[in-house]
């Protein structure tokens, strides 16, 4: 099952600051997010390997609680190109090398 | 320059036409991946390869064949095209499985 991400969608002014939540009815190992532009491929922002992990990158940074099986976006002071859709990323289940994506968040930042 | 190619980038077929999308990597990559997107269900995983002859299937593989006889290259083979298999076509790869995946810009067929 894919793992839901929460919101659907959003519109941030520029400045602004976002969360976008990704949670899993199964067990997560380990959490992926990328980024979609419009009419472009997903482009690969973070891993996440570890239960209570964070990573950084620019303003946007992500954590991952693997108790609650959830892991949550954060984009801090929104820029333009920070628009798109953004997609968390998992392997579907342990001993199995399948991959599912998350239902994504289409995110739009207006100057 | 670090890339992954996919040919060709649209196509427009009929139905039961067989018709192969090629994708090429040169990272020396050994987990590839096909997913396909579709509005309102984001992207999902037709088939995976481990290595070089190891393939396994995703989520979606009715109607979808691969082989991996090389390293680079991943073909995705759709043997008896329907339209439901309209879609926008995404080859990946990445150095192992569970790693960053690096995806190609895309092929968008349509079946008529």
């Amino acid at each position: 099952q894919q793992p839901v991400q929460s919101p659907q969608a959003v519109i941030l002014r520029e400045g602004e600051d976002a969360v976008i939540n990704c949670s899993s009815s199964k067990a997560l190992y380990s959490v992926h997010w990328y980024r979609q532009k419009h009419g472009e491929a997903p482009v690969f922002l973070m891993i996440l390997l570890k239960g209570g992990e964070q990573k950084g990158h620019d303003k946007i940074s992500a954590s991952f609680n693997e108790k609650k099986q959830q892991s949550s976006l954060y984009l801090t002071a929104s820029q333009l190109s920070y628009s798109g859709t953004y997609f968390c990323g998992t392997e579907s289940s342990s001993g199995t090398y399948k991959y599912i994506f998350g239902t994504g968040t289409r995110l739009k930042v207006l100057a | 320059e670090a890339q992954v190619t996919q040919n060709p980038r649209y196509l427009i077929t009929v139905t039961g036409k067989k018709l192969t999308v090629t994708c090429s990597q040169n990272m020396n990559h050994e987990y590839m991946s096909w997913y396909r997107q579709d509005p309102g269900l984001g992207l999902r995983q037709i088939y995976y390869s481990m290595n070089v002859e190891v393939t396994d299937k995703g989520d979606v593989p009715e109607g979808y064949k691969v082989s991996r006889k090389e390293k680079r290259n991943f073909p995705l083979i759709l043997e008896s095209p329907s339209p439901n298999q309209t879609s926008l076509y995404f080859c990946a790869s990445s150095l192992l499985a569970g790693a960053e995946q690096f995806f190609g810009p895309g092929t968008r067929l349509t079946v008529l």
